[in-house]
């Protein structure tokens, strides 16, 4: 059972231009939402996040809109860099008591290409 | 601060041996748990703990896990079969305060142990 997902495995795009990275998910408990991006042979670090009580986070080229309604957010880049070639994991986590959001449920991930 | 290590980085094991995945932070943190990441699967939640001296179980079989101290949380893999064959990520983060509502702490991870079995 999939709670989180991510239909798009891959994503290529030209320098400069708009990257959007899709997530949906299934779980209503869900109260906060995170990306993380991942290197080859890298832990994932994490980039960026936003709480269900909002719609939008944004920090320097990055983008994460929430649609409660619809279970889906997206994770914007702009503009889109080389360097920012990487694989995007979507992850959502819930406060059950206060002592969930430790755990974290994935999407399968996207990857992500920007070509000079 | 040296931040989330894991060792071995790569290992191969025979079907029906016994391994330890190596996993240490020293950040003080007190969430700590094991994921691993598979092709097309993204990450998921093997085992956690959210302080020493406490674990929960996320997937039914073949894992078993110790959370002796803050800082260690090493991940056994008691008879390995073929289907473990993965990529096993360790993270920590701080605990939620008491008292505090709020988000959560950003999750730091480990870089990894590749682990093929055959």
């Amino acid at each position: 059972d999939q709670q989180v997902k991510q239909n798009s495995p891959s994503l290529s795009v030209q320098e400069g231009r708009i990257s959007i990275l899709n997530c949906d998910y299934t779980n209503s408990m869900f109260d906060y939402f995170l990306w993380y991006k991942k290197y080859p042979a890298e832990g994932p670090t994490f980039l960026i996040s936003i709480s269900s009580i909002k719609d939008k986070n944004e920090d320097g080229r990055f983008t994460v809109f929430l649609n409660k309604s619809a279970k889906h957010l997206s994770l914007h880049i702009v503009p889109s860099q080389p360097g920012d070639s990487a694989v995007y994991f979507c992850a959502a986590t819930a406060n059950a008591g206060g002592t969930s959001y430790g755990k974290l449920t994935f999407g399968q991930g996207t990857i992500l290409t920007v070509h000079p | 601060n040296a931040g989330v290590t894991q060792t071995p980085k790569f290992h191969i094991l025979k079907t029906g041996q016994s391994m330890t995945l190596q996993c240490a932070q020293d950040m003080n943190h007190g969430y700590m748990s094991w994921y691993r990441q598979d092709p097309g699967m993204g990450l998921r939640l093997i085992y956690y703990s959210a302080a020493a001296g406490t674990t929960d179980k996320e997937v039914p079989n073949g894992y078993n896990v110790s959370r002796l101290n803050t800082e260690d949380f090493p991940l056994r893999l008691v008879s390995a079969a073929p289907s473990q064959t993965s990529v096993y990520l360790c993270a920590s983060s701080y605990s939620k305060p008491p008292g505090l509502a709020g988000v959560p702490y950003e999750q730091y991870f480990g870089p990894g142990t590749r682990l093929t079995v055959t």
